[in-house]
């Protein structure tokens, strides 16, 4: 049972507009999420978090908003580049345990 | 900061044989290290919690005796595959725990012949 899900396998953007990444979780526990960049034969690297505190954090082009009764989390990157061209994964863990459940990832293709 | 590295970056071994993976802090030091696999376009599976100076706690499915998970510092995890297969092949990364957050290593392809 997947617990945190992408529904889109993959996107394409126009350089210099917004690409917005979604994910999808069941257990309305998790208070913690995060967001990560991968590229091929890489690690993932951390993007930006949020707690279930809030409902938006923002770090510089990457805006994460929560939307805890749609048990929703989206990321926006304004304006895309083509540098962003990579997988993203969605994260949420149970705050104090540090144990992430990650999402399948969405392909982002950013077009020159 | 909040670097981790992973050694070696890819392996082929024979089937049978065992295989180690580091996974390193290198500026912080982490009690809690993760060890993750990957199989192609598919998301990443955690296998094991490694807790420093105690035992790795293994998610179901896990086996225990074929993952062995070693944390005999702050700054260091090893994951050994023991008497590897062909079905074992994959993408295995680690992260450490700094604050809040997981940072990842960098990954270790393991091929079985």
């Amino acid at each position: 049972d997947q617990q945190v899900k992408q529904n889109s396998p993959s996107l394409s953007v126009q350089e210099g507009r917004i690409s917005i990444l979604n994910c999808d979780y069941t257990n309305s526990m998790f208070d913690y999420f995060l967001w990560y960049k991968k590229y091929p034969a890489e690690g993932p690297t951390f993007l930006i978090s949020i707690s279930s505190i809030k409902d938006k954090n923002e770090d510089g082009r990457f805006t994460v908003f929560l939307n805890k009764s749609a048990k929703h989390l989206s990321l926006h990157i304004v304006p895309s580049q083509p540098g962003d061209s990579a997988v993203y994964f969605c994260a949420a863990a149970f705050s104090g345990t540090y144990k992430y459940i990650f999402g399948t990832g969405t392909r982002l293709k950013v077009l020159a | 900061g909040a670097v981790v590295s992973q050694h070696p970056s890819r392996v082929i071994c024979k089937s049978g044989t065992s295989v180690k993976i580091e996974c390193r802090s290198l500026d912080f030091q982490a009690t809690t290290m993760f060890w993750y696999r990957q199989f192609p376009k598919q998301s990443l599976m955690l296998m094991a919690t490694s807790n420093e100076g105690s035992k790795a706690t293994y998610e179901q499915g896990v086996e225990k005796d074929k993952f062995l998970i070693n944390h005999a510092s702050l700054t260091l995890s090893t994951l050994t595959v023991t008497s590897a297969h062909p079905e074992d092949s994959s993408f295995y990364i680690c992260s450490a725990q700094h604050q809040e957050t997981q940072y990842f290593g960098p990954g270790t392809r393991l091929l079985v012949l």
